[in-house]
């Protein structure tokens, strides 16, 4: 049973466009909620985070939202860059100390 | 500053042979991890552990044992390897920031087990 799932699996986006790629959770007990980006042969690397308790936050072009009721989050990448090409990691995590990770999303960001 | 070091980076192994992955972090993390990577499957727990001395298991922790006997080193150990075990191995180590509310995870760069 998947406790966080991910869309797209796959994701190509024009030079410039926005890329968005979402999570669902089902776990009501999960309170942080982080993207994490990973290039290829290097290990994932925190982008950015929210907390539940905050409907949106910007970090520069990502933008993390956040819908609690619908138990839903999101990425949006703006003006994304080839250099953003990459695979895309939501995850959720609890007092538990682990965090637990959707499937993934592999961007590819056309010149 | 090395951050979290995993040995080794590559291996092959054969049906039924024995191994154990090592994770090393200079962070003085309370909490170490190990998951492991599958194409379409994302990353899913295998174990973790909260301090020394202590572990728990993850999401998919069949096939593997670990051990914490030393704060900086978490090591991951397949008894009897096989083929459904051939994936990309990660270790991570964090802390809980009560501050900042952050879980601070850091990432090694992966083992790339391959089972024949």
């Amino acid at each position: 049973q998947q406790q966080v799932k991910q869309s797209p699996q796959s994701l190509i986006v024009q030079k410039g466009g926005i890329s968005i790629i979402n999570c669902a959770y089902e776990n009501t007990a999960f309170d942080y909620f982080p993207w994490y980006q990973q290039f290829p042969g290097k290990g994932p690397a925190l982008l950015i985070a929210i907390r539940p308790d905050v409907s949106e936050k910007k970090e520069g072009r990502f933008t993390i939202s956040f819908n609690k009721s619908a138990k839903q989050f999101s990425l949006h990448i703006m003006d994304s860059q080839p250099g953003d090409s990459a695979t895309y990691f939501c995850a959720a995590g609890d007092s538990s100390y682990k965090l637990i990770f959707g499937s993934g999303t592999r961007l590819l960001v056309r010149p | 500053n090395a951050g979290v070091t995993q040995t080794p980076k590559f291996r092959v192994l054969k049906t039924g042979q024995s191994m154990t992955l090592l994770c090393a972090q200079d962070m003085n993390h309370e909490y170490m991890y190990w998951y492991r990577q599958d194409p379409g499957m994302g990353l899913r727990l295998i174990h973790y552990s909260v301090g020394e001395g202590t572990t728990a298991k993850g999401e998919v922790p069949d096939g593997y044992n670990v051990s914490r006997l030393k704060k900086q080193n978490f090591l991951l150990g397949l008894e009897s390897a096989a083929p459904s075990q051939t994936s990309v191995y990660f270790c991570a180590s964090s802390y809980r920031d009560s501050i900042l509310e952050e879980y601070g995870y850091t990432f090694g760069s992966g083992t790339r087990l391959t089972v024949v």
